[in-house]
């Protein structure tokens, strides 16, 4: 079975804390998505890269940065965390056009 | 206006009823999907379509690209179908974007 593993599913942090969420897929996948899911807005793109240090801007990326050094893992980044990005982060990967979308778990993150 | 939009935004069905949720988009695409996701926020996803129509079960999606719409039916529903599902399209003209629908919060009462 493919998986996409998001590392941490709980997280309360501090504002102004630099954050890591971490998303790694075992299938070789190329297209990585970071979502962010938020009551009544449903899941907005933050970032998407669709190869190994290769990065696209989604929807709302303002405040957030994106790592893809490595084909299976794709890493989002708060460089300083607010209490505006309290919310849920959802991991998707896909092997290319055609393909089944896979998700991670998600990571509950809470900034006090 | 969204791109993907989905009807209705909340459903409420009696145990054994037939189910419909739509799905309508703008863009052009390579692909759909119907994606399930339970209250404790995991998403699995149920069909990936890009003609036609699929049947898993008791589940149904159709797929009329001329027309840029999609249907999920559920027949014979179930109180364990409750769960919000989402329509996603595959953005054929940005790398395969994965736009989502804004969700159909479906309640089956026994």
């Amino acid at each position: 079975d493919v998986k996409v593993t998001q590392s941490s599913r709980y997280l309360v942090k501090r504002t102004g804390e630099k954050v890591f969420l971490e998303c790694v897929q075992d299938m070789d996948h190329e297209n990585m998505f970071w979502y962010r899911q938020d009551p009544g807005l449903g899941l907005r793109l933050i970032y998407f890269s669709y190869d190994v240090k290769m990065k696209e801007k989604g929807d709302i990326p303002e405040g957030y940065s994106v790592s893809r050094e490595k084909k299976e893992r794709f890493s989002l980044i708060l460089e300083s965390a607010s209490t505006n990005q309290t919310s849920m982060y959802l991991c998707a990967s896909i092997r290319g056009p055609g393909n089944t979308i896979y998700f991670g778990e998600g990571s509950w993150l809470t900034v006090v | 206006k969204n791109e993907v939009e989905q009807s209705p935004q909340n459903l409420t069905a009696q145990e054994g009823e037939f189910i419909t949720i739509n799905c309508s988009y703008s863009v052009g695409i390579s692909a759909l999907h119907w994606l399930q996701q339970h209250p404790g926020g995991g998403i699995v996803s149920l069909f990936m379509l890009s003609s036609g129509k699929k049947k898993h079960g008791r589940l149904i999606a159709t797929i009329n690209i001329q027309e840029k719409h999609s249907s999920l039916h559920i027949t014979a529903s179930h109180p364990r179908d409750s769960a919000v599902y989402i329509c996603a399209v595959k953005d054929q003209t940005s790398y395969d974007k994965v736009i989502f629908g804004p969700g159909t919060s479906l309640s089956v009462i026994p």
